[in-house]
């Protein structure tokens, strides 16, 4: 099974920074990568496909990048309704497994 | 697009249940369906997955022998049997729907429906 790495697992933030959260694979997954962003008592949602597509409807202040082995979600202007937990998921061979989330708190 | 599970509950370790999902607004015969279930303050786990047509299906290595994913088309439903429960797999349960451009991906998710299990 291809095991999912997150850093940092929690960051602190203020509204207005730039925020990066970077996600590796145990192997080689090409762009099979997607990115969730999960906020208390709520269900996932879907922020990043194919790891550099936005979903619709998705803030444009949220981008996808991947660089030889490292995936990247970056917030370029962290608003007040974007504190939550994000979480990376491979889907490149089942089990489509996640990362251990990233917690993106108010600094 | 919505998405609807039911099913969860309180129950003994060592007992059966049953999940539901429905799947509502769109063509629910043209999407695979996903589990993903998540214990309580821990991250998300992939637990299941079923092609559209119902003839490919997928598990977590944690649930293989014990969790069974079916569908039924007729009824836009989803189901998740979980066979002798243990205390770990204490979580909420989430169905999503998969789609797929340039990799697969769940665009909707339902609400998640909790299942607690203990003596």
């Amino acid at each position: 099974d291809i095991q999912m790495t997150q850093s940092p697992s929690s960051l602190s933030a203020s509204v207005g920074d730039r925020v990066t959260i970077t996600c590796r694979a145990s192997q080689r997954i090409s762009r099979y990568l997607n990115w969730y962003q999960q906020k208390p008592g709520k269900a996932p949602k879907l922020l990043i496909y194919a790891a550099s597509t936005l979903q619709s409807g998705v803030p444009s202040r949220f981008s996808g990048s991947v660089s030889v082995a490292d995936f990247t979600l970056t917030i370029t202007s962290l608003q007040r309704e974007d504190f939550a937990t994000y979480y990376c998921q491979q889907s490149y061979n089942a089990p489509f497994t996640f990362g251990p989330g990233t917690t993106v708190d108010v600094k | 697009v919505q998405m609807v599970e039911s099913g969860g509950g309180v129950v003994q370790p060592g007992r059966s249940l049953r999940l539901s999902c429905v799947g509502s607004g769109f063509i629910f015969s043209s999407y695979g369906i996903h589990w993903v279930r998540q214990a309580p303050g821990k991250g998300l786990e992939w637990v299941a997955g079923i092609g559209a047509d119902g003839s490919k299906k997928y598990y977590g290595d944690s649930v293989k022998g014990r969790f069974s994913v079916s569908r039924d088309n007729s009824l836009d439903t989803l189901f998740l049997e979980i066979d002798s429960l243990r205390v770990d797999d204490t979580a909420v349960y989430y169905c999503a729907r998969e789609n797929y451009l340039d990799g697969l991906y769940c665009d909707y998710w339902g609400q998640g429906t909790p299942v607690i299990v203990s003596s």
